[in-house]
This record gives structure tokens, sequence and C-alpha cells, in this order.
């Protein structure tokens, strides 16, 4: 079985400021690892992946994210927020050479304060 | 460049009454998902398919079912729909099985709204 956990439902960060929206995955055997971003009223996009190779992984709009094995973690990251990055922000892990559906988190609402 | 594309975007329906919702995948995209998406919830993955066969099936009540057609396009027919029903559905296409690392490209979703 394969799990993702977003412990935050809702991040706050006023803009300028770097921000972390945190995930945890539990699977058996090397992950697949997706950030998609949803806007209100809009399908989810694609962010970011962690295949395999470096942990560190830059994706669209500036943010990136650190694969962590130790910690099964894949905390998606950005150095400095705009208020335009306001949205929710999903997490999802698929096994490599398992199943083809990934397993998506609950979600975590990231709010940018001017 | 060419994204997924649902119709219709909003549906109203009533009780027990039937809807069609689309799908049109990206071009050579060979495989189809169709996911639930409440309010405040992540998306409920339903079923996909591939290669115009049914490839994984997930929470879909028996009263829907889904097909995917000749030119890759997909379907998702629904009956006896009920108030719970009510949800944005997503169509979503990736390359397959073969480049099993590749994202989930989704659609920008139908509003079904169940009266």
């Amino acid at each position: 079985a394969q799990s993702v956990a977003q412990p935050e439902d809702q991040v706050n960060v006023a803009e300028g400021n770097p921000l972390t929206v945190k995930c945890t995955y539990s699977v058996s055997g090397n992950p697949y690892l997706f950030w998609y971003v949803q806007y209100p009223n809009r399908g989810l996009q694609f962010l970011l992946k962690y295949i395999t190779g470096d942990n560190l992984v830059k994706g669209s709009y500036g943010f990136e994210a650190e694969f962590n094995k130790s910690q099964t973690s894949f905390h998606l990251k950005k150095p400095s927020a705009l208020v335009s990055d306001s949205a929710l922000y999903f997490c999802a892990v698929r096994k490599s050479g398992g199943s083809y559906i990934p397993t998506f988190g609950r979600g975590t609402s990231l709010i940018v304060h001017p | 460049a060419a994204g997924v594309i649902q119709s219709p975007r909003h549906l109203i329906k009533e009780k027990r009454e039937t809807a069609t919702l689309k799908c049109y995948p990206i071009p050579r995209h060979d495989t189809v998902y169709w996911y639930q998406q409440g309010p405040g919830q992540d998306p409920q993955f339903l079923i996909s398919f591939y290669e115009k066969m049914q490839s994984d099936k997930g929470s879909i009540p028996d009263r829907f079912s889904a097909q995917q057609f000749s030119d890759y396009h997909s379907e998702l027919n629904m009956s006896s729909l009920e108030l719970g029903d009510s949800a944005l559905y997503f169509c979503a296409s990736s390359l397959g099985r073969a480049y099993s690392n590749q994202p989930q490209h989704f659609g920008d979703g139908t509003r079904l709204s169940i009266l």
C-alpha cells in the first residue's frame, strides 16, 4: 500500500518570505513523488517530480522540493513567496514498478499575505 | 500546448437523472483517469483506461460506468444521480505504462450539481 500525509491543512506566510509545504509518504520500494497545485475551479497543475537522481528537484514557478529518503519526506519549498502562489497544493506518490495510480495527500492550502 | 479538455464545465441535474461527462486527453496520451473531488477534499480516483481498455478501478459506484473510445476520448456515464454525487469531476491523461514516472495532466473539471 502507498500513502501520503500532508500534516498541515493550511500554511500562512508573508509575501517575500520563504515557504515550506510538508509531505511525507509511505511506499514499499522506490517512490515516484509529485507536487501539484490547484487554483479555484481549475484542475491540478503539475509542479515537479522526483524519480531518481538529485534529491533537490526544481520545478515550475520557482518551486523546488527535497527528497529525503531517511525521513520519507518530500517537502515543497520556495525561497520567496508571492501572493499569486496562494492555492491548494497536493503531494502524490506512486510506487516505482507498482500501481500506476498515484495516491494523493489531502492537500494544503497556502495563503500568502501581502 | 494542447491540454486535457473536459465538457461540459458545469452541469446541473436532478436526483435520479443521468449525466454524461466527456474528456479529450492530450494528443498521444494513451491513459485516461477519472477523479471525483468533493468540497475541500483530495481527488478520489474512480477509474482509468489504458489503450481503450479498463486499467484500474477505484471507488467508482456501480451506478457509474466509463469507456475510452478509438480516438482515446473518454466518457463517464452516471445514472440514478444522488445528492452526494455533487462534486468536481476531473479527467487526467498521461503517457501510460511504459512511462509510469510521467505526471498526470488534468483538465479543468466538470462541476456537477444535483438538485
